[in-house]
Parts: C-alpha cells; sequence; structure tokens
C-alpha cells in the first residue's frame, strides 16, 4: 500500500523560504518511472501543479514559480522536500504530495494516491 | 501552457439524477487527461485516467469520454457520496495543468 504525508511549517513569514518534506512508503524513488509531485490548492480555489522529481533525479517546475522552487530527493530517507522562497500572503494554500509511477499501464501516468495535504499560511 | 476550462463551476442535481461534466482544453491533449474528486478536507481521489479508464476502486456508474480538446465526466445514478468538487487534469505536455473544478451539489 502506497501513502504519503507532508509536513513542515504551518505559519511562515512573508520573505522567508518555506520547506515542506513529503515521507512516504510502499514504493521506492529508486524504481525506474516512479516520481513524486507537488501540487497546491489556496483556500476554496483550484489545484495548481508546482514541481516534479523523477527516479533519475530529473526535475520539472512550474514555469509560473520556477525561480522560486527547489525540489529533492532522499531515496534512502524515503523522502522529497520541497523548498520555496521568498513566500507571500497569496502562497497561503494547502499542499499536497503525490505518487506517479508505481502503477501498471497508463494509470502510472497520473498523480496516485495523494498525501494528505498540509495547511501553510503565510502571515507576519 | 495549456488551459482547462470546466462547465458548469456548480452543478445542482438530485441523488439518483445522472451528472454530466465537462473540460475543454485550449489544443490538444490526446487522451492524456484525468479526472479527480475531491470531497471537503481531503485529498483529490483519481477517478479516471487517459480519458477514459477507471482507476481501480471506482464504481461502474462513473465514466470518461473524449479526445483532442473536448472530455466528459459522467455518473449515470448519483449517490449521496458523490457530491463533491470535480477536476479534470491534463499530462500531454509541460507544465501539468488542472481545470478550475466543478462543484457537483445537492438539489
Amino acid at each position: 500500500q502506497i501513502t504519503l504525508k507532508e509536513s513542515g511549517p504551518t505559519l511562515v513569514k512573508p520573505t522567508q523560504t518555506l520547506t515542506l518534506t513529503c515521507s512516504f512508503s510502499g514504493f521506492s524513488l529508486s524504481t525506474s518511472g516512479v516520481s513524486v509531485g507537488w501540487i497546491r490548492q489556496p483556500p476554496g480555489k483550484a489545484l495548481e501543479w508546482l514541481a516534479l522529481i523523477y527516479w533519475n533525479d530529473d526535475k520539472r517546475y512550474s514555469p509560473s514559480q520556477n525561480d522560486r522552487l527547489t525540489i529533492t530527493k532522499d531515496t534512502s530517507k524515503n523522502e522529497v522536500v520541497l523548498t520555496m522562497t521568498n513566500m507571500d500572503p497569496v502562497d497561503t494554500a494547502s499542499y499536497f504530495c503525490a505518487h506517479m509511477g508505481t502503477a501498471p499501464g497508463p494509470r502510472s501516468n497520473y498523480f496516485d494516491p495523494w498525501g494528505q495535504g498540509i495547511v501553510v499560511t503565510v502571515s507576519s | 501552457e495549456i488551459v482547462l476550462t470546466q462547465s458548469p463551476a456548480t452543478l445542482s442535481l438530485s441523488p439518483g439524477e445522472r451528472a454530466t461534466l465537462s473540460c475543454r482544453a485550449s489544443q490538444s491533449v490526446s487522451s492524456y487527461l484525468a479526472w479527480y474528486q475531491q470531497k471537503p478536507g481531503q485529498a483529490p481521489r483519481l477517478l479516471i485516467f487517459d480519458a477514459a479508464l477507471r482507476a481501480p476502486g471506482i464504481p461502474a456508474r462513473f465514466s470518461g469520454r473524449g479526445y483532442g480538446t473536448d472530455f466528459t465526466l459522467t455518473i449515470s445514478s448519483l449517490e449521496p457520496e458523490d457530491f463533491a468538487v470535480y477536476y479534470c487534469q491534463q499530462r500531454a505536455t509541460w507544465p501539468l495543468t488542472f481545470g478550475q473544478g466543478t462543484r457537483l451539489e445537492i438539489k
């Protein structure tokens, strides 16, 4: 069974750097084809994809946030870390990590499952 | 960036009725489209992938169809637990994008 869980601060001040950790089990990020992504959702709004890291350390970022994001993995710890610099109140959102790549066939190309999410508030 | 436009924004129906949700892409995504269901306070759940394939454990009342730029999610007979927000998502090109969601509410 694949599970993911987000952790990190729930309150950050404007201009600070946010560091979130996705801890997972049930799969390995050293397995070919596997990836982990980050998606966020402001209160009452839609989902927004942020970043994705592959088993081979290839990384993809949302161009709207590219210069603020860094995604890394620690395969030995089964963790993926997302850092977002220069936080602003508009970055207040639920942040989710999600798995991709272990399922057979085309389902492996979509986010399944997701972590429960962590609510991050940006306020002074 | 591919923009996904979902309609309607809100759909009010009664249990037992048929629901049809639409997702239109600003350019072709082939069949590389998924639908997710999100209930309040929960993470999204994958329902449909590659436009028409049901994820494991998803009831047969959920079906998807479409290709290119026009896609639909149909719930044949609504159950009380189906009232939620539904999002489409494309994986055809980077960046990955989601629609703005359709809220399915009880009439």
